[in-house]
């Protein structure tokens, strides 16, 4: 079952330290998205990349975070230098094609900040 | 700004007992509308696709219709396996068109 996979499920750092989140899309699936859940709040949208692109960022924090998605290997999320309220639930989804498909979630990165 | 709105935010059924969920939305020209069932510690799965006014989608114990203005969820004679979050979320033709707006979800129980 080659559903979008994330990895790790649980990461755990200190402020001030990176963390890495990574997402590999469903077969087939070329259009990657990250959402952002914190507690008591609905899903978020943060980003859209295709292959080498970043369609729009509009979601993102304009300082620290980045996300890309090589043409070969994984979608990474980036966090640098980051902050208690970094902690979240990250989710990744990949749809086939663009506007109107459906997206499918990965289960998410729960990040957590000492 | 896309906005969508989930009521109740929390429902508790007792298995048998049919109802229905609501999402309200507010959307600069609809793309699509989507369901979808979150269990604790899972990502969203996803249920449903609705495009246009007048549409609906069946899925087992799962009926979801759309108008103009909101969704709704319909759930015939709930069983315990259907308690999950609920979420709603919509995609509209604004900026690169795909991102979703979702809603705050509906905590389902359904009790046996």
């Amino acid at each position: 079952n080659a559903g979008v996979m994330q990895n790790p499920r649980h990461l755990v750092r200190r402020r001030g330290q990176e963390a890495r989140l990574r997402c590999s899309p469903m077969k087939g699936h070329s259009h990657v998205y990250w959402y952002r859940q914190l507690p008591e709040e609905g899903l978020k949208f943060m980003v859209y990349l295709q292959k080498e692109n970043i369609i729009d960022e509009s979601g993102m924090p304009k300082e620290r975070f980045s996300a890309e998605f090589p043409k070969e290997g994984p979608s990474i999320l980036r966090i640098q230098q980051v902050v208690r309220g970094d902690s979240a639930a990250y989710f990744c989804a990949s749809s086939p094609t663009g506007a109107g498909t459906p997206q499918h979630f990965g289960d998410g990165t729960r990040l957590s900040i000492l | 700004e896309d906005q969508v709105t989930q009521s109740p935010e929390a429902l508790r059924l007792q298995e048998g007992e049919s109802s229905s969920l609501n999402c309200s939305y507010t959307v600069s020209g609809l793309r699509g509308l989507f369901w979808y069932r979150q269990d604790p510690g899972k990502g969203p799965e996803f249920l449903f696709t609705l495009y246009s006014a007048g549409e609906e989608k069946e899925k087992e114990r799962l009926k979801a219709t759309l108008t103009k203005k909101e969704s709704f969820l319909h759930i015939t004679a709930p069983k315990p396996e259907d308690s999950a979050t609920y979420l709603c979320a919509v995609q509209g033709e604004t900026g690169a068109n795909s991102k979703l707006t979702f809603g705050k979800g509906i905590t389902l129980s359904v009790r046996p």
